[in-house]
């Protein structure tokens, strides 16, 4: 089966430029995360969609950054303008809604903005 | 708001010494979660405590919950070089609508 598929894979952008990372999560899944990773401050929760309707964004950092979800099937995280300390792993994950549930993570997506 | 601590931060061990990382919740967790990321790799979930005391045994990985259910314990016995990674917890504030809070994660280093 195929887990949750993010894209790109790895990207590097110069600061102010807009980026714009990929996922799609596991088929049947109706909840979908959005996590950064960095050395500093481990992982982190901006986001996490249910049934295609944002829940809880207290953990974006700023309006530099917007989540989408148009269907169960698709959603992007955007950075507007970048800037060098967005550097970091970008997870995606997804699961069934139920607090039990096990989180699938993505590979990830490694941006690097310069 | 709920705070998840894990200790240690870092942990080198020689191989065949066992490992064991720590995790305490600031509020009473109604589950809690522990997951492994391999280097340059993705988390990936390994087991789930519900109860109060519970204790759970994969191979040579025991996972605990306290009677409380503020703290976790994973301990590997006899480590690898496959065990090298890094473990995290996570876990819910029992009557809490908010998601899964990670901790800080323990990287394991296992010295052939």
């Amino acid at each position: 089966d195929a887990g949750v598929i993010q894209s790109p894979r790895h990207e590097v952008t110069e600061m102010g430029q807009e980026v714009t990372l990929r996922c799609k999560p596991i088929s049947g899944h109706n909840s979908l995360f959005w996590y950064r990773q960095t050395m500093m401050r481990g992982l982190e929760l901006l986001i996490y969609f249910n049934n295609n309707v944002p829940i809880d964004d207290s953990g974006m950092p700023e309006d530099r950054f917007s989540a989408k979800m148009p269907n169960a099937s698709f959603s992007t995280l955007k950075i507007q303008p970048s800037e060098p300390r967005d550097s970091a792993v970008y997870f995606c994950a997804s699961k069934l809604q139920n607090s039990g549930n096990t989180i699938y993570f993505g590979e990830g997506s490694w941006l690097t903005v310069v | 708001g709920q705070q998840v601590m894990q200790i240690p931060q870092y942990q080198h061990v020689q191989e065949g010494e066992d490992f064991t990382t720590y995790c305490n919740s600031s509020t009473t967790l109604s589950n809690i979660q522990w997951y492994k990321q391999r280097p340059g790799g993705h988390p990936v979930f390994l087991i789930q405590l519900v109860k109060s005391g519970e204790v759970k045994k994969q191979k040579r990985l025991t996972f605990q919950f306290g009677e409380a259910k503020k703290n976790s314990s994973l301990h590997i016995t006899a480590t690898q070089t496959t065990d090298v990674g890094t473990y995290f917890c996570a876990g819910r504030s029992s009557g809490s609508a908010r998601q899964l809070t990670f901790g800080s994660g323990t990287q394991l280093t296992v010295l052939p």
